[in-house]
């Protein structure tokens, strides 16, 4: 059974911080997604990646599938980058989805 | 944003009745999932559509059941809801025959069961 392990938890920062979120995974994958979701929002794809490194703004997200492990980091952060941030595997064959917890991002002013 | 439209957005009910939830996108994707958002947990697959009258159970299929009678259309239901049920919906789309395989999703439905 693959298992997706989300770290840190909770993380509170300072504007203007470079912020970094890990997902880890146990079993091989054929995609990897990142989610942005704002208090009583709903769920917005970042980024969808296989391998390598996708950037978009001022959010990078890179993947390493020997290590089984994809960051997603934040460049200059601001209070609006304030959310849960979720990491989903999706494996070939199945078009299923396994989604980690969350990691709770509060940037302070 | 993709085209996905959840309704309700918000619902009170009775433990014991009937509930639906709907799914509706402009997409044309292919595959369709319904998950629900608890405290501590991931989002869990409900159950999902492949197409036009296929579905299939996810992890946490007990107690609802799901009908998908045209594309755009994927309907939710809880033939009989219990306070286990409270949670926040999801629906999304997909579609990994275009090649994408790439999970848009709607703006969720929280349901409270009293």
């Amino acid at each position: 059974k693959n298992e997706v392990e989300q770290s840190p938890q909770n993380l509170t920062a300072q504007e203007g911080e470079f912020i970094t979120i890990n997902c880890s995974y146990s079993v091989g994958i054929s995609a990897l997604h990142w989610l942005q979701q704002h208090p009583g929002g709903g769920i917005v794809s970042l980024f969808m990646l296989s391998s390598g490194k996708k950037k978009h703004g001022r959010l990078i997200a890179t993947i390493n599938i020997q290590e089984k492990h994809s960051s997603l980091h934040i460049t200059a952060s601001h209070p609006r980058d304030s959310a849960v941030y979720i990491c989903a595997v999706g494996y070939s064959g199945t078009y299923k989805y396994i989604f980690g917890t969350g990691t709770r991002l509060k940037v302070l002013a | 944003d993709a085209g996905i439209t959840q309704s309700p957005r918000h619902k009170v009910t009775e433990t014991g009745t009937p509930v639906t939830l709907r799914c509706h996108q402009t997409e044309n994707h292919r595959y369709m999932y319904w998950y629900r958002q608890d405290p501590g947990h991931g989002l869990r697959l409900i159950h999902y559509s492949y197409g036009v009258k296929d579905t299939d159970k996810g992890e946490v299929s007990d107690g609802y059941s799901v009908s998908r009678s045209k594309t755009e259309d994927f309907l939710l239901t809880l033939e009989s809801a219990t306070s286990s049920q409270t949670s926040v919906y999801f629906c999304a789309i997909s579609d990994p025959t275009r090649g994408e395989t790439e999970a848009f999703f709607g703006q969720g439905t929280r349901l409270t069961v009293v």
